[in-house]
């Protein structure tokens, strides 16, 4: 099970961390991602990160957001920064299967949480 | 970038129908599919990995197929349950990408 918990209404060029708590399995000894939903909108990736702790972005969000994760916390981050009106979604996370470095799908995904970027 | 297209965009049919949508990826991704059905205010669900294996607990209804560029998922005798928006996504190379989806609808 996976929980995000973070979200909410946030100016332009605001800050905000969201979190995914994991129960079930340990979340630094897998992969982990984000995917964000604008309302009414498809699915997009935002970013992964390896249990070695390698990270991949989408360009859109490239240099503003930091995924990370806590071991002793058992939950997944994103620090988004420098906020923008067309972050405006819904973030999910996600566990990530794989065969080595092969990503195969994301298996695991939480409920979501809000993300508004309004002034 | 891997670009990745849906079609129909939409999709309306009767219970009990054959539904097949098809995905496909701007260059080869090998097997590297997922297929996920989302309904309005859930999360998305793995239905399908690897283009052509059932995740654990999927109704045998569904099917996937392809690898190259083209692929398919194919739902036998559709069900209530089964009208939601279906996204295929490539896991060959970053940037990791979504179909547009398709919506199945009522007729």
């Amino acid at each position: 099970l996976l929980e995000e918990s973070g979200g909410g209404l946030i100016q332009p060029g605001g800050s905000l961390r969201l979190s995914c708590a994991a129960s079930d399995f340990i979340v630094t000894s897998n992969y982990m991602t984000w995917v964000r939903q604008a309302p009414g909108k498809g699915l997009e990736w935002v970013s992964i990160i390896y249990s070695g702790g390698t990270t991949h972005y989408a360009d859109s969000v490239k240099g503003r957001f930091t995924i990370s994760s806590d071991n002793s916390k058992n939950t997944l981050y994103l620090q988004m920064n420098s906020l923008r009106v067309d972050d405006t979604a819904v973030y999910y996370c996600a566990r990530v299967s794989h065969y080595g470095d092969s990503l195969r799908d994301f298996d695991i995904w939480g409920q979501g949480t809000m993300v508004t970027v309004s002034s | 970038d891997i670009q990745v297209t849906q079609s129909p965009s939409f999709l309306s049919a009767s219970v009990g129908d054959r539904v097949t949508i098809t995905c496909r990826a701007s260059q080869g991704i090998s097997t590297f599919l997922a297929w996920y059905q989302q309904k309005p205010g859930k999360a998305p669900k793995l239905l399908i990995y690897a283009a052509s294996t059932l995740q654990s607990g999927v109704p045998s209804r569904f099917s996937g197929s392809g690898s190259g560029t083209d692929f398919t998922l194919t739902i036998n005798s559709l069900q209530p349950e089964d009208f939601a928006t279906y996204y295929c996504q490539q896991l060959y190379s970053y940037p990791l990408t979504f179909g547009p989806g398709t919506e199945v609808d009522i007729k």
